[in-house]
């Protein structure tokens, strides 16, 4: 079955430690993206990537970083420096030449530092 | 800056009855989608649209792109439906950021047995 595995579902972390969450596709999609959700908010984009071993920043980039080393994986540190880090985060993926973009999510991992 | 609105925030609705949630955007946009958030947190596509309507199911989307408005539509609606219902838009522009969407807040459904 093809879909977006995400990694832990549930994630403690104390407060100053960095954390990554991890995003596997195997839709072949080029493009990936990191979003993050608060309560009575919208998705917002953290980063994305169009293609292997490039990605840009997204609306709030500050104290998260990125790597796409495969193009099946896309994983987020969420480091010390990002001042309020709980929260759930989504994965998705779409083709890169998609004129609609249609993108597929993950389950999703929720975060809470402690 | 591109605003996606929804309204309602939030819906309670009896089965069985006929439910209606409604995205506004403020730009041009090439395609809106619908999404399903369920209480576990995973999101599913439900539509994409650039014109007219659809329809699967129970569920039916439609979209006017003059009035820059959407509409989704529950008919018979059961508890199973209960959700969070997410609009999102990609706007026309192209360049940079063009993969991106901007979404709505989301509209809680909770339908009574």
């Amino acid at each position: 079955d093809g879909g977006i595995t995400q990694s832990p579902k549930y994630l403690f972390r104390k407060e100053g430690q960095n954390v990554t969450l991890s995003c596997e596709q195997n839709l072949n999609h080029d493009a990936m993206y990191w979003y993050r959700q608060d309560p009575g908010q919208g998705l917002r984009l953290i980063y994305y990537s169009q293609i292997v071993n490039d990605f840009q920043k997204g609306d709030i980039a500050e104290g998260y970083s990125v790597s796409r080393e495969k193009k099946e994986s896309f994983p987020l540190t969420v480091t010390s420096a990002q001042k309020n880090p709980t929260a759930f985060y989504l994965c998705a993926s779409s083709l890169a030449h998609s004129p609609h973009n249609e993108q597929f999510f993950g389950p999703g991992t929720r975060l809470t530092v402690l | 800056k591109n605003e996606v609105e929804q309204s309602p925030q939030n819906l309670t609705a009896q089965e069985g009855e006929f439910i209606t949630i409604n995205c506004s955007y403020s730009v041009g946009i090439s395609a809106l989608h619908w999404l399903q958030q369920h209480p576990g947190g995973g999101i599913v596509s439900l539509f994409m649209l650039s014109s007219g309507k659809k329809k699967h199911g129970r569920l039916i989307a439609t979209i006017n792109i003059q009035e820059k408005h959407s509409s989704l539509h529950i008919t018979a609606s059961h508890p199973r439906d209960s959700a969070v219902y997410i609009c999102a838009v990609r706007p026309a522009y192209s360049g940079a950021g063009s993969y991106q969407l901007t979404f709505g807040k989301g509209t809680k459904l909770s339908v009574i047995p």
